[in-house]
Formats: structure tokens, C-alpha cells, sequence
């Protein structure tokens, strides 16, 4: 009865490194996002994945950031020359998207808590 | 201007009490959805509560209901019978149009439940 899954739930990079997150989503679906959520704040959207079909990623803060879905199940946030301000904890979420908006839930994981130094 | 607000930090309520926690919502979309999630001190988001813009009934599912008010745009929770285990972080968020769009979130409202 798995849920939606996150690796590694936390993450600690020196300034520069690059980091990449994963993303293990409920079996059968098809939508996959992912946010950004900084401490006290609510989640903010990064990007969206209709199976391996990036639709949107307006929400990705720099070119330093990039997310894949190559097989339209497991996706991986990667944050390349990672800064403090990238710290804060990355939610994935995966939907079923059956068209009926009542199915149209997003189910979280847990999250990775990524502290640059 | 945002689209959803969350007005109230931080909220206390005696156990077995019920609570409201507020949210108002904006948007020119006639098709939306409004979501409540509870985020406790583990971090995992946990699905309560959907709302459905066209939905004729305010949503409920067990302790939790929904007072959804259209016209004033506000989605308010309301937790009957709180517990302990209740004590959390509260968000409302929203989706604009159909499956598959971004959900748009509150700043949550830290609810504390006392014996």
C-alpha cells in the first residue's frame, strides 16, 4: 500500500555541490509535481509531469534547477551549484488525473529537507 | 494578489471543541477545487478535505466538514471533537480549472490543541 515516496529525507550539500532528489510516485499515476517549501511558509510549485511529458515548469526558480520523469513513473530533482537559498524542504506530490477533477487529489510525500551550508 | 489566504497564525482549541481555521480564496476560473491538508510536526502532507466549485453541499468527511461560501469565497475547516493528535499545520490550497493543474497554497494556520 505504498504512498508517494521521497530519497533521500535529508540532505546536507556545501554551497556549489549539485543535489539530486527522488521522487518515487503512487502506482498509476500520472501527474507528478513538485514544490518547494521554505520554513513557514506554505508549498510553492516548482514543476508538473503528465507521465514523462514535462507540461509546466514555470515555477523552477533558475536554470540551476531541472527535473526529470524519463519513464513517466520515478522523477528526480536535480539543483546544480547548489546556495543557502535553495534550503528548505522539496514535496512531491502525484496525482491519478482521470479527468474527473473529483479524482484529482494530490497525495504527498514526505519530503526531502535540504540544508546548504 | 494572492490566492489564498490564511489569516489566522496560530490557533488554540480545548480537546473535544470543535475549531474553524479560515481561508479565503481569489480567482476568475468557474471551475476550481479546494483542498485542505494537514502537515504535522513530520513534515508528510495529509489530504483531509475536497471541495469541488460546482459541488451543490458543503464537503464533509468524518470530523472535518467544509463551510464553503461562494459568494464570500471562503473555504473555512472545521475539525469537530478535536483531539490531540490534531495539533498541526493547517493548509488550504486550491487548483484553478481541471486534473492536472498547479495547486496554489496558503501560508497554514498552526493549530494547538490543549488537554
Amino acid at each position: 500500500g505504498a504512498g508517494v515516496s521521497q530519497s533521500p529525507r535529508y540532505k546536507v550539500a556545501k554551497r556549489g555541490q549539485d543535489v539530486a532528489l527522488r521522487c518515487d510516485p503512487i502506482s498509476g499515476h500520472v501527474s507528478l509535481f513538485w514544490y518547494q517549501q521554505a520554513l513557514g511558509q506554505g508549498p510553492e510549485f516548482l514543476t508538473y509531469f503528465q507521465n514523462e511529458a514535462q507540461l509546466d515548469k514555470s515555477g523552477l526558480p533558475s536554470d540551476r534547477f531541472f527535473a526529470e520523469r524519463p519513464e513517466g513513473s520515478v522523477s528526480t530533482l536535480k539543483i546544480q551549484r547548489t546556495q543557502q537559498e535553495d534550503s528548505a524542504v522539496y514535496l512531491c506530490a502525484s496525482s491519478l488525473n482521470s479527468g474527473r477533477t473529483s479524482t484529482d487529489t494530490q497525495y504527498f510525500g514526505p519530503g526531502t529537507r535540504l540544508t546548504v551550508l | 494578489a494572492q490566492k489564498i489566504t490564511q489569516t489566522q497564525p496560530g490557533m488554540f482549541v480545548q480537546e473535544k471543541e470543535a475549531v474553524t481555521l479560515d481561508c479565503t480564496y481569489d480567482t476568475s476560473d468557474p471551475s476550481y477545487g479546494l483542498f485542505w491538508y494537514k502537515q504535522p510536526s513530520s513534515g508528510e502532507m495529509i489530504f483531509l478535505i475536497y471541495q469541488g466549485s460546482y459541488d451543490q453541499q458543503n464537503a464533509t468527511e468524518g470530523r472535518y466538514s467544509l463551510n464553503f461560501q461562494k459568494a464570500r469565497k471562503s473555504a473555512n475547516l472545521v475539525i469537530s471533537a478535536s483531539q490531540l493528535g490534531d495539533s498541526a499545520m493547517y493548509f488550504c490550497a486550491m487548483r484553478e480549472g481541471f486534473a492536472g493543474n498547479q495547486f496554489y497554497f496558503g501560508t497554514g494556520t498552526s493549530l494547538t490543541v490543549i488537554p
